[in-house]
């Protein structure tokens, strides 16, 4: 059957240090994976997208790796802070087209300490 | 723009009740989805609108809940006969569409509770 997982249901990290989230899938072909933060009481927000033929993605401290050989996505957030704290979602496409809808996984629960 | 807007932000009804929660997407987005989101099951997608149209709606757990999108500005989920197990959290989101352009932006959520 088809699954995303999210290791860690926690993570809890101290400042300045490097934050890194796994995600990781079995029996999907995903044309692409996003990255989205999820602050309690609040929608998603979308942070980062890559697509099968990147490898690597990065946006100011953030950088996304994607392994499909692997299957399996890194998120890492550098000199991380405080207000980096939040629930991070991977989610996987399913289909090829802009049409496609994606999957979330469970997210992992960031918690930065000073 | 002010984002995808959704109504109620709360809704307390007691079992059996209809409810109908609302969503308004960002103008100009092509597609529309509706999830819900729980401890147990995470964020699953619902159902999903391209130009009003529904396109998937595979996640809709049965025959109890429905949805429709009447025009480009306006959608609703409408759960009839209501539950308990129906609680959760539920988001629309909208994107536009293109390959380039493919990040969901989502509502605020409605908090259901169904006693």
């Amino acid at each position: 059957s088809q699954k995303i997982e999210q290791n860690s249901e926690a993570l809890n990290i101290q400042e300045g240090k490097t934050a890194t989230l796994t995600c990781n899938y079995t029996n999907y072909s995903p044309a692409y994976l996003q990255w989205y933060r999820q602050d309690p009481g609040r929608g998603p927000v979308f942070l980062l997208l890559i697509r099968e033929n990147e490898k690597e993605k990065r946006k100011e401290r953030l950088k996304v790796t994607f392994d499909t050989t692997l299957k399996q996505s890194l998120f890492h957030i550098t000199a991380s802070q405080p207000a980096d704290s939040a629930t991070y979602l991977c989610a996987l496409s399913v289909g090829y087209s802009s049409a496609s809808k994606i999957i979330f996984g469970s997210g992992t629960r960031l918690s930065i300490r000073p | 723009d002010a984002g995808v807007i959704q109504s109620p932000r709360h809704e307390v009804t007691e079992m059996g009740q209809e409810v109908t929660l609302r969503c308004k997407p960002i103008s100009g987005h092509d597609y529309l989805f509706w999830y819900r989101q729980t401890m147990m099951r995470g964020l699953e997608l619902l159902i999903y609108f391209n130009n009003n149209v529904p396109i998937d709606d595979s996640g809709m757990p049965e025959d109890r809940f429905s949805a429709k999108m009447p025009n480009a500005s306006f959608s609703t989920l409408k759960i009839q006969p209501s539950e308990p197990r129906d609680s959760a959290v539920y988001f629309c989101a909208s994107k536009e569409q293109g390959l380039a352009v493919d990040e969901q932006y989502f509502g605020p959520g409605t908090r259901l509770t169904v006693t």
